[in-house]
């Protein structure tokens, strides 16, 4: 069975921009959650889609939104970007069933912006 | 809002002595508790969980502990090796949301 998967795995854009990132879950996972991660700051929980729903969210400005499409991959959405944007997002996938079970992540998508 | 705290943020240890690492959470409603290990340069992994209607899970050399009326949890890794070497997440989970500590990065000296 294939893993979470992220693409693009690099990133280097300019501040002020927009960039997409997309994550491809493990099939049959319906849940797919983002996370940014700085050093010093561990992993921040950015939003979690269930079933094309945002179910969750966490506590970043609105510059930053997601989708879900019916076949469960998502993408990430980040826009007017600044350089404290930079850093690696990751995406984890649940499998169905109970609300809070493991969540298998993807290798991130390492953001620069310059 | 929910927010996990986590302690030591580094941690050296002799290996094959004991490492312990603690997190608090404050939010009561929380009743999952995953661990995640991420070498370096790699993706997070689970390595034990434990949910709210237990106090402690084993799984060989690691073991957490739950303290729901203190909100406090646990993970013990006995017996360290080389390989432990790594960065360890607490997290606290409610309603599929996931909220994580600030990881602690534990090295095994030799």
């Amino acid at each position: 069975k294939a893993g979470v998967t992220q693409t693009p795995r690099y990133l280097i854009k300019t501040r002020g921009q927009q960039v997409t990132l997309s994550c491809s879950p493990i099939s049959g996972h319906r849940s797919v959650s983002w996370y940014q991660q700085t050093p010093g700051q561990g992993l921040q929980f950015l939003f979690e889609y269930f079933s094309e729903t945002q179910r969750n969210k966490g506590n970043f400005p609105g510059r930053f939104s997601g989708r879900q499409f019916s076949n469960s991959r998502s993408e990430m959405n980040v826009s007017t970007l600044e350089l404290g944007d930079s850093a690696l997002y990751l995406c984890a996938s649940s499998p169905p069933g109970t609300l809070n079970t493991e969540a298998f992540f993807g290798q991130g998508t390492r953001l620069t912006v310059v | 809002g929910e927010n996990v705290e986590q302690h030591p943020s580094t941690l050296s240890v002799q290996e094959g002595d004991s490492a312990v690492i603690k997190c608090t959470y404050s939010d009561s409603a929380s009743n999952y508790f995953p661990w995640y290990k991420q070498e370096l340069g790699k993706r997070p992994q689970l390595i034990i969980d434990i949910r709210s209607n237990v106090g402690e899970k084993k799984d060989q050399r690691i073991a957490v502990t739950l303290n729901k009326t203190a909100k406090h949890f646990s993970l013990h890794i006995t017996e360290t090796q080389p390989e432990d070497s790594a960065v360890y997440f607490c997290a606290a989970s409610i309603g599929g949301k996931i909220i994580f500590g600030k990881g602690t990065r534990l090295h095994i000296l030799p």
